[in-house]
């Protein structure tokens, strides 16, 4: 079993849609858990870090189960420009996170 | 500010050819790190900096060595690819070493070997 799973997609959601997707994480004692954002052909950049108690970036809502170890990543009103590919990342050690390979989201105008 | 920066941006090798891909931050960060990321997979970790002068493996550090040539240059050599260390090449940097710091990434290298 990967460490880091996720749906690769892609999610194909009309414009204006609400989309989550999850991530699951093998490892019970990670201690922290991030969302980066990758469009095509770049590197990928950080969207929101998550919190034991969830939070909220805008459109964006990011959440925590640890009881059954996994995180979501919420988008509202959807925009042309969330189009990109998400990174789930884990941290299970204090040196090296775990990068789940992504899921694929096409907004469609 | 450049950020993280890497170069070449793509280079096309022969097998048994060797490089040298560059990194350089100017954020004043203490770590660095490469990785590569194929097709389907997840990033992983090759090597690891997480101070000047002290370089440690990552999960597939096998065919690759690294540098830590001052604060800001994170160099990372092929001595001998192979088409197995096709991939993209990621240089990223953090603040600090302990997990819960974003990593900023250069724009990365398309490395094809022949």
């Amino acid at each position: 079993r990967k460490e880091v799973e996720q749906d690769p997609g892609p999610f194909n959601v009309p414009e204006g849609a609400t989309v989550a997707f999850n991530c699951t994480y093998s490892n019970s004692a990670s201690q922290s858990f991030f969302w980066y954002r990758q469009d095509c052909r770049k590197e990928p950049k950080l969207l929101m870090s998550v919190y034991s108690s969830g939070n909220e970036d805008g459109r964006f809502t990011a959440q925590l189960n640890r009881a059954s170890q996994y995180i979501s990543l919420l988008i509202r009103d959807s925009k042309l420009s969330d189009s990109a590919t998400y990174l789930c990342v884990v941290n299970p050690r204090n040196y090296q996170l775990i990068w789940g390979a992504g899921t694929k989201l096409i907004i469609k105008p | 500010n450049a950020g993280v920066t890497q170069t070449p941006k793509f280079q096309v090798l022969k097998t048994g050819q060797s490089m040298t891909l560059q990194c350089a931050q100017d954020m004043n960060h203490n770590s660095m790190y490469w990785y590569r990321q194929d097709p389907g997979m997840g990033l992983r970790l090759i090597y690891y900096s997480a101070s000047e002068g002290t370089t440690d493996k990552g999960e597939v550090p096998n065919g690759y060595n690294v540098s830590r040539l001052n604060k800001r240059e994170f160099s990372l050599r092929l001595e001998s690819a192979a088409p197995s260390q096709t991939s993209v090449y990621f240089c990223a940097s953090s603040e600090a070493q302990g997990g819960g710091e974003t990593q900023y990434f250069g724009p990365g290298t398309r490395l094809l070997v022949l």
